[in-house]
């Protein structure tokens, strides 16, 4: 079975662009969850969907947006970007919205704000 | 907001076992203990997760204490490939429970040959 697959894998962007990032689940996972890591800050929850529906929210700006698609896929959007918008941008899936299930990670994207 | 505490770093010889301690005093009647490890630049990977007995898996060794205020994840036989971060993390599991972790710092394992 395929993992966690995101594109793209390396991005640069300048200050006041935007970005997408995409996330494709396992085949069978319904839930999608986005981190941020950051050397400074190490890796923090952004939010997390589930049958298209955000279910979780991390303590980050409305710049930060995502929504997910009815096959699962998942894109995240950050809008208006800022230097400190550089990190690795991690993506998990798990099969349903239960926490029971476990979340497995994909390879990420590397975000470089110039 | 915490929940878990973890050494910074340790080193372990090839072969021996890591044993990676992990402080989770507040922890909550529901909550369950889980390990991920993640090796440079790559997502984290799942280790294993206990709740109060000790388990085991191909992996590694959970061991909860019986006030489950601490555990201790052991690799039996450390290779070069095991040097990673390690995270303990706490977590409510249940139809309703939070899917988001809190990675915190975690323990960075330098395996020497």
């Amino acid at each position: 079975k395929a993992g966690v697959t995101q594109t793209p894998r390396y991005l640069i962007k300048t200050r006041g662009q935007q970005v997408t990032l995409s996330c494709s689940p396992i085949s069978g996972h319904r839930s999608v969850s986005w981190y941020q890591q950051t050397p400074g800050q190490g890796l923090q929850f952004l939010f997390e969907y589930f049958s298209e529906t955000q279910r979780n929210k991390g303590n980050f700006p409305g710049r930060f947006s995502g929504r997910q698609f009815s096959n699962s896929r998942s894109e995240m959007n950050v809008s208006t970007l800022e230097l400190g918008d550089s990190a690795l941008y991690l993506c998990a899936s798990q099969t349903t919205g239960s926490s029971y299930n476990e979340q497995f990670f994909g390879p990420g994207t590397r975000l470089t704000v110039l | 907001d915490a929940k878990t505490t973890q050494p910074p770093s340790m080193d372990c010889a090839e072969g021996r076992a890591a044993n990676l301690p992990c402080n989770h005093s507040t922890i909550s009647g529901n909550e369950y203990v889980y390990w991920y490890r993640q090796i440079h630049s790559q997502g984290p990977q799942y280790i294993i997760h206990g709740l109060k007995n000790n388990e085991t898996n191909e992996m590694a060794s959970l061991i909860i204490t019986e006030d489950r205020k601490s555990s201790t994840l052991i690799l039996p036989h450390a290779t070069l490939r095991d040097t990673a971060v390690y995270y303990c993390i706490v977590r409510a599991v249940g139809e309703t429970g939070a899917n988001n972790l809190f990675f915190g710092t975690g323990t960075r394992l330098t395996v020497i040959p």
